[in-house]
């Protein structure tokens, strides 16, 4: 049982580049979430998706975008990246229910210089 | 702003002690606070969870008390063990879904 998959695990970028961090799971969940990790900051929600062609933005969602078009997919597109985008990025899922549990991927880390 | 806030940001406790981590949020919309257990190169996990109309909910070594009136919880680790060393989460949400709001995090590590 796979549950949320992310690749890739690690990516260093150039300030500039773009690049997509890729998130499935095979758990049929409606939701889906992105955050990042940092230091003494916690997670904190990048954008979420409530179902296939719903998307909405979280506490930081700036230089970030995200698309749905499949229940198992979720990828977040950096446009141009910028060293503060330099984090731990975590997608997670739930079933669209009241408090449902959140299943995190394992991480991509990435370094932007 | 952070709307949970989360202290210590670590913690050493020696084996068979108590940890205790303490979270504290603004929001009274909140209804639904969550603590997530993460290992070094893992995600978070969901540990245990609870809801304001209890002030505490135990599920083996792990307790949550909680304070409606203080806006204020905490989770207790009693006995602790080298096998509980990770990242510990608090959290909050409101009514309306799973949209969660974490703390800063602590960093727990039981010594042998």
């Amino acid at each position: 049982n796979a549950g949320v998959t992310q690749t890739p695990k690690f990516q260093v970028l150039k300030t500039g580049q773009s690049m997509t961090l890729q998130c499935a799971q095979d758990m049929n969940h409606e939701y889906m979430s992105w955050y990042r990790q940092d230091p003494g900051m916690g997670l904190r929600l990048i954008h979420y998706s409530v179902g296939a062609g719903i998307t909405d933005q979280g506490e930081v969602p700036n230089g970030y975008n995200v698309s749905r078009s499949t229940t198992e997919d979720f990828p977040l597109r950096l446009l141009s990246a910028a060293p503060s985008q330099t984090s731990v990025y975590f997608c997670a899922s739930s079933e669209q229910s009241l408090h449902g549990e959140l299943f995190f991927g394992e991480g991509s880390r990435l370094t932007v210089l | 702003q952070q709307q949970v806030k989360q202290s210590p940001q670590s913690l050493i406790v020696q084996k068979g002690g108590i940890s205790i981590i303490n979270c504290a949020y603004e929001n009274t919309a909140f209804d639904y606070f969550p603590w997530y257990q993460q290992f070094p190169g893992k995600g978070p996990a969901l540990l245990i969870a609870i809801r304001p109309d209890v002030s505490e909910k135990k599920e083996g070594r792990f307790t949550i008390s909680f304070n409606k009136s203080a806006k204020q919880f905490s989770l207790h680790i009693m006995d602790s063990q080298p096998g509980d060393s990770a990242t510990y989460f608090c959290a909050a949400s409101k009514a309306a879904g799973n949209k969660l709001t974490f703390g800063g995090g602590t960093r727990v590590l039981v010594k042998p």
